[in-house]
C-alpha cells in the first residue's frame, strides 16, 4: 500500500499561472482533505471532500478549486495563483472520522 | 468558532527530562481532541487520540473539560522525540481537524 501520495513534490509557479495538485489514496477512505501549513499557523484546512462528487470549503478556500471524480483521488486547482498561495500542501484521508493519515507534502513557490 | 492554541512555539529539554507541551482549545459542544506529530523528512502521523486513553511512545494525554486542556506528557524524554507536535480537534459532526500552530520539541543530548 502506497498509502498517500502527491504530485508533484515541488513546483514554483509565477503568479497568475495556474496548477493542480493531485492527491492519491489506496486505502479506500471516504474522506480526504487538503491542508496549507504556513510557518507559526499550523495546518489550515482548504477543502475537503466525504465522498466521490462531493466537496466543502474549509478554513482558508478562496483562490482554490477541488474536484473529487473518483473516490482515490482529491484534486487541487489553483487558477490563478498569488505569491500569498506559497505553502506547503498537506492532502490528507480517513475512514469517516477515524485517524486522518497525511501525504508527504507538495512545497509550491509563487514568485 | 472552534480553536486550539499551542503557546510554546520551541520547546527544549534535555534527555531524561519530563515533557509537558501544552494545548488549550475552545469548542462549545463535546470536541474530540488529538496529537500528531511530524518528525525530521516525515510525513504527519497520529501519535494519540484522547478517546483511545492510550500511552504511545510514552505520550500520555488527558483531556480536561474544566481547564479546556489537552496536554502531552512524558516522564522521561528521549533524543528521538525531538519533532513537531501538533494538538488538533475536532467537532461533532464535523469531519475535519483544526491544527494548532505547533510546538517543535528539542531533546538535547
Amino acid at each position: 500500500n502506497a498509502g498517500v501520495t502527491q504530485t508533484p513534490k515541488f513546483r514554483v509557479l509565477k503568479t497568475g499561472q495556474s496548477m493542480t495538485l493531485l492527491c492519491a489514496q489506496d486505502m479506500n477512505h471516504e474522506y480526504m482533505y487538503w491542508y496549507r501549513q504556513d510557518p507559526g499557523m499550523g495546518l489550515r484546512l482548504i477543502h475537503y471532500s466525504v465522498g466521490e462528487g462531493t466537496t466543502a470549503k474549509g478554513e482558508v478556500p478562496d483562490g482554490y478549486n477541488v474536484s473529487r471524480l473518483k473516490k482515490q483521488n482529491f484534486l487541487l486547482g489553483l487558477e490563478s495563483a498569488a505569491p500569498s498561495q506559497t505553502s506547503v500542501y498537506f492532502c490528507a484521508s480517513s475512514f469517516q472520522n477515524y485517524e486522518q493519515y497525511f501525504g508527504p507534502g507538495t512545497r509550491l513557490t509563487v514568485t | 468558532a472552534q480553536r486550539v492554541t499551542q503557546p510554546e512555539k520551541l520547546l527544549s529539554v534535555f534527555k531524561g527530562a519530563p515533557v509537558e507541551l501544552k494545548c488549550n482549545y475552545s469548542y462549545s459542544g463535546s470536541p474530540e481532541l488529538f496529537w500528531y506529530v511530524q518528525y525530521s523528512r516525515q510525513r504527519l502521523q497520529l501519535l494519540l487520540r484522547h478517546i483511545s486513553r492510550e500511552s504511545i511512545k510514552g505520550f500520555t494525554a488527558d483531556l480536561n473539560k474544566g481547564e479546556t486542556s489537552f496536554h502531552l506528557k512524558k516522564p522521561f524524554a528521549q533524543e528521538e522525540d525531538s519533532a513537531m507536535y501538533y494538538c488538533a480537534l475536532s467537532g461533532t459532526g464535523r469531519r475535519a481537524l483544526t491544527f494548532g500552530s505547533g510546538t517543535r520539541l528539542q531533546v538535547q543530548p
